[in-house]
């Protein structure tokens, strides 16, 4: 069946230094792949998504890169600051029966030291 | 702008006990409605979703049902709660043929 996998499930990096999230996707048909930031307690955040028309997306410190060939695509946040510190999720969708079906990855946890 | 409610915040229940969950978008028309399960510390379930009044689908076999008696309005339901019902419930909400979905604040249920 339909399956994201995300890696690597924990991240810990020093403030200033980049992070990189990746996540591949099984069903080829997928072509809509958001990225949701969730602090402790509290409900996802979409912070970025990609089309599967687009290879690169870039908004500040954060930018998505998708590989169709390989079905994968990957989380940037460059200059991390503490504030990141969150569980990313990843996930990928098609349109199926008149509705978005997101399928998720495990998500990430990431922390960010000063 | 649009905005999606969810209550309760928290919920203790006893085993066996009911539930009801309820969830409603304001500022927009004709949504697609989701309800998601996340286990402590795991990742996001889908369980229910709606593309319109009376309109659920089920992704998984449980012990939950889903209703949408209005539009913006959808309800997550249990007539005996289990042990393993415990978790954070989301509701989300996507434009009529839109990709993107939001969360609802969520509800943390416990159920001992």
């Amino acid at each position: 069946g339909e399956n994201v996998e995300q890696h690597p499930s924990t991240l810990s990096v020093q403030e200033g230094d980049s992070a990189v999230i990746k996540c591949t996707y099984s069903d080829s048909a997928s072509n809509y792949f958001p990225w949701y930031k969730q602090e402790l307690g509290k409900r996802p955040q979409l912070i970025i998504d990609i089309r599967s028309n687009v290879g690169e997306k870039k908004d500040q410190r954060i930018a998505v890169t998708l590989n169709k060939t390989a079905k994968h695509f990957s989380l940037h946040i460059t200059e991390t600051q503490p504030e990141d510190s969150a569980v990313y999720f990843c996930a990928a969708s098609k349109v199926s029966g008149g509705y978005n079906k997101l399928i998720f990855g495990a998500g990430t946890r990431l922390a960010v030291h000063p | 702008s649009q905005t999606i409610h969810q209550w309760p915040a928290t919920l203790v229940q006893p085993v066996g006990s009911p539930l009801s969950l309820e969830c409603t978008v304001e500022g927009t028309s004709n949504p697609n409605l989701y309800w998601y399960r996340q286990a402590a510390g795991r990742g996001l379930q889908l369980l229910f979703y709606s593309v319109g009044i009376g309109q659920i689908s089920s992704e998984v076999p449980q012990n939950l049902s889903a209703s949408r008696p209005q539009d913006r309005q959808f309800i997550l339901s249990s007539k005996k709660l289990l042990l393993s019902d415990s978790g954070f419930y989301l509701c989300a909400w996507s434009g009529r043929g839109a990709e993107t979905q939001y969360f609802g604040p969520g509800t943390r249920l416990l159920v001992l």
